[in-house]
């Protein structure tokens, strides 16, 4: 059965130091692969997807992750956060012949001023 | 990007009431929603597949008799949580498949059961 796991449940960093998120899953095929934010209020929205290609992946407010596929990882990554990053990170795995998607337990990221 | 509405964006009712909650497609044709359930500071919890015209496909545990699923159009699908009691007190979220493959989300539900 696929399932996500993302180990860092909650993380606080100050604003401009850099920002790792990790994420591995596990399936036995093909995957697609997502990253969700979350802010306060607000419904998830899309950071960035990887599909095939190029392994490092660019999203959107300077977030990109890369897939390895040796390591079942696809983490999250932002040389320097600011404030507005505070939110709930999501990873999330699709297997290539299902439009299910499966969620992380979450990452709630704090950035202090 | 494509914009999925649900509402109402929260609802209390009392023990043993049902409630239904919606979820658009507000500019696009959705065959296929999913409806999740979100407990607090835990993971999204994927609870059916909505299909347009066809009966909902349940994830192993979601009782489909105590979730009614409905998708009539392209554009709708509804839960209904039946006999609701204080443990389905709960934010559900909607998602919608968008044309090019990409999901996205409603603004959740709150349900709280007193």
């Amino acid at each position: 059965a696929q399932s996500v796991s993302q180990h860092n449940h909650h993380v606080i960093l100050s604003e401009a130091a850099s920002l790792e998120l990790g994420c591995n899953y596990s399936y036995g095929g093909t995957v697609n692969l997502f990253w969700y934010v979350q802010y306060p209020g607000q419904h998830l929205q899309l950071l960035l997807k990887y599909f095939s290609g190029d392994p490092l992946v660019k999203g959107i407010k300077g977030f990109e992750a890369e897939f390895i596929k040796s390591k079942f990882s696809f983490n999250l990554r932002k040389p320097s956060v600011q404030w507005s990053d505070t939110a709930e990170y999501f990873c999330a795995v699709r297997g290539y012949n299902t439009d299910k998607l499966i969620f992380g337990t979450g990452t709630r990221l704090q950035v202090f001023p | 990007g494509a914009v999925v509405s649900q509402h109402p964006s929260r609802v209390i009712c009392k023990s043993g009431t049902s409630v239904k909650i919606e979820c658009r497609s507000l500019d696009f044709q959705a065959t296929t929603m999913f409806w999740y359930r979100q407990f607090p500071k835990q993971s999204l919890m994927l609870m059916a597949t909505s299909n347009e015209g066809s009966k909902a496909t349940y994830e192993q545990g979601v009782e489909k008799d105590k979730f009614l699923i409905n998708h009539a159009s392209l554009t709708l699908s509804t839960l209904t949580v039946t006999s609701a009691h204080p443990e389905d007190s709960s934010f559900y979220i909607c998602s919608a498949i968008y044309d090019t493959g990409e999901l996205f989300f409603g603004e959740g539900s709150r349900l709280t059961v007193l």
